[in-house]
């Protein structure tokens, strides 16, 4: 069974850049996360689409952060304009219903 | 609000030596809790998951932890280190249905001496 794919694996962007990050989950997984990961800390929940539905965005900077999950598959996640603080690595993970969460290897992002 | 504390960033052992990462949690419902790994440039692998089942967890690569609830807390244990368990392990919450909406703690890096 493949895992969660993501793309790119890494990206350097200057500040006000904008940048975007696709994840693809594993076949059949209808929930889908969106997680960021800053140097030190463990990961922090952004959003959360349940199908195409968005679950939970409260922890989402929605003034320069979006996401969408057309079609209930593929997600991408868009920063526009980068700060130098949205350096860091951005996780995707999928879940079946009552099952734990599957990560992909992440986007590290830097922003200069 | 769920939150999860883990004592100790950097755990440096032995090779052969007992591992010991503290986590404590706190939940306002029966949790469900898990402990991930993590290697360098790579996403976050399920080492063990506590589903209100039995108290002591058995996982994978020779992980173990156990659910203490008068102590919130839900360590994780290998009885002998190997080097290729230098990673991060980091301990996780979710209430609700198990594996929804984790709260991860902060991490700990271990490092594994020959």
């Amino acid at each position: 069974e493949a895992g969660v794919a993501q793309s790119p694996r890494y990206k350097i962007i200057e500040k006000r850049q904008s940048v975007a990050f696709w994840c693809n989950p594993i076949s059949g997984h209808a929930t889908l996360y969106w997680y960021q990961q800053i140097l030190g800390q463990g990961p922090k929940l952004l959003i959360q689409f349940q199908n195409n539905g968005v679950v939970d965005d409260s922890q989402l900077p929605k003034d320069r952060f979006s996401a969408e999950r057309l079609k209930g598959v593929d997600s991408t996640l868009k920063i526009q304009p980068a700060k130098l603080e949205d350096s860091a690595v951005y996780l995707c993970a999928s879940r079946a219903s009552y099952n734990e969460q599957f990560f992909g290897p992440g986007t590290r992002l830097t922003v200069l | 609000a769920q939150s999860v504390t883990q004592l100790g960033s950097h755990v440096s052992v032995s090779e052969g030596a007992l591992v010991l990462l503290r986590c404590n949690y706190s939940s306002s419902v029966p949790p469900y809790l898990f402990w991930y790994v993590q290697y360098p440039n790579q996403g976050l692998q399920l080492l063990l998951k506590y589903t209100s089942a039995a108290t002591l967890v058995k996982g994978i690569n020779g992980f173990e932890a156990e659910f203490k609830k008068s102590e919130t807390s839900f360590h994780l244990t290998k009885p002998s280190a190997h080097m290729s368990d230098a990673a991060e392990y980091f301990c996780a919450v979710s209430e609700g249905a198990a594996g929804n909406k984790l709260t991860f703690g902060g991490g700990t890096r271990v490092l594994v001496k020959p």
